[in-house]
Parts: C-alpha cells; structure tokens; sequence
C-alpha cells in the first residue's frame, strides 16, 4: 500500500464548478499535511497547508479527517487557472522527509 | 535571488555512463534535496542533506551519489546509467524549521538509452 494515495484522475469540469479531490495516508502518527500544485512540465509549489480544524485561502479550502485517515481539497468557482496536478504531501514523523502522493489532475474548460 | 537552479535541463545518456547533475540554491536554506517524478509515481526521494556535509538516503537511492561540501551547492552524481533511471529530476531547498515549504527547481529531464 503507498503510503499516500489521491486518485490521478483526471477530473474534467468547466468553468465555475466546485470540485474536490481526496487523498489517504496510511501512517496514524503523520501529523502535518500539505497541498501542492504542479503546472504542466513545472515545479510544484506549495498551495496550502492542511489543519486540523480546516483551512481557507480564497476559493481553496483543505481538510482533515484524522479518523478516518485523509485529507481533502475543495476548489470553488472553478477558473481556467486552476488546471494542473495538485499533490498531497505528508511531513512524515521525525519531521526530515516530505511524502509526496502522485497527484490528481484537474482540467477545467471553458 | 536566483532560487533553485539545475543544470543541466535536457541530458540525454548512453547506459553505464555517468553525469552530474547540479543544483544549488541561493537562499541560505540548510535542507536540500532531490528526487524523481515517474509517471504514476509521484515525487519519490533520492538523497537529502539537513546540512553542509551531512546527506542521508531517501526512498530510491540506489545508483546515485551526493555531497553537500557548501550550503548553496547539492550535486546529485548518477555512477552508471541505466534505462531505469530516465525520469525528471527535481532539487529542492527549504530551511529546517519549515520543511513543509520545499522550493523546487526547475527539474532535469533525463533519458537513458
């Protein structure tokens, strides 16, 4: 099992759709969590971090369910902009490695 | 400031050759590291370094070598090329205290023959 698993994808919707992407991670002791986005053919970027009691940042909003073991992505009014790879990362325990998942990718078309 | 830069950006390798792959970074950050994205794979790591001349294996280190002599400066050594290893290989840099906050270079995407 990876140790942090989205689905890839890809999610096509258009303009101005609410989309969310989840994501699952298989060590109980993981405390911190993090969003990043990818351009095509760039590199990622931190998005935003994930709280426990949840976290906004205009039209991104990122949660987690610590029972149930992932985290969420929520992206209102869809934008053109928005198209890429978004990745869930886990600071792993002992807080010296990042854990990447392979990413979702999203599409949003006119 | 520059960021993170690597060089080079395109290389392509016979098997069993060996290269260099550079990367340095002009923020004073004392954690770097590298890894490979793989189709489906996501970012796995490579080797990283919390230090000037302290370095550690990471998931997939087997076939690589680094050093870290200086702050700025993390090359990343391929000892014997192997069609496994053509992938994109990415730098990143971050201070210690805010690992989570990895600023990536631009990537090296390299292909083995």
């Amino acid at each position: 099992r990876k140790e942090v698993e989205q689905d890839p994808g890809p999610f096509n919707v258009p303009e101005g759709a609410t989309v969310a992407f989840n994501c699952t991670y298989s060590n109980s002791a993981s405390q911190s969590f993090f969003w990043y986005r990818q351009d095509c053919r760039k590199e990622p970027k931190l998005l935003m971090s994930v709280y426990s009691s949840g976290n906004e940042d205009g039209r991104f909003t990122a949660q987690l369910n610590r029972a149930s073991q992932y985290i969420s992505l929520l992206i209102r009014d869809s934008k053109l902009s928005d198209s890429a790879t978004y990745l869930c990362v886990v600071l792993e325990p002992g807080y010296n490695k990042l854990i990447f998942g392979a990413g979702t990718r999203l599409a949003v078309h006119p | 400031n520059a960021g993170v830069t690597q060089t080079p950006k395109f290389q392509v390798l016979k098997t069993g050759q060996s290269m260099t792959l550079q990367c340095a970074q002009d923020m004073n950050h004392e954690y770097m590291s590298w890894y490979r994205q793989d189709p489906g794979m996501g970012l796995r790591l490579i080797h990283y370094s919390v230090g000037a001349g302290i370095t550690d294996q990471g998931e997939v280190p087997n076939g690589y070598n680094v050093s870290r002599s200086t702050t700025e400066d993390f090359p990343l050594r391929l000892l014997s090329a192997a069609p496994s290893q053509t992938s994109v290989y990415f730098c990143a840099s971050s201070y210690r205290d805010t690992l989570y906050e990895q600023y990536f270079g631009p990537g090296t995407r390299l292909t083995v023959t």
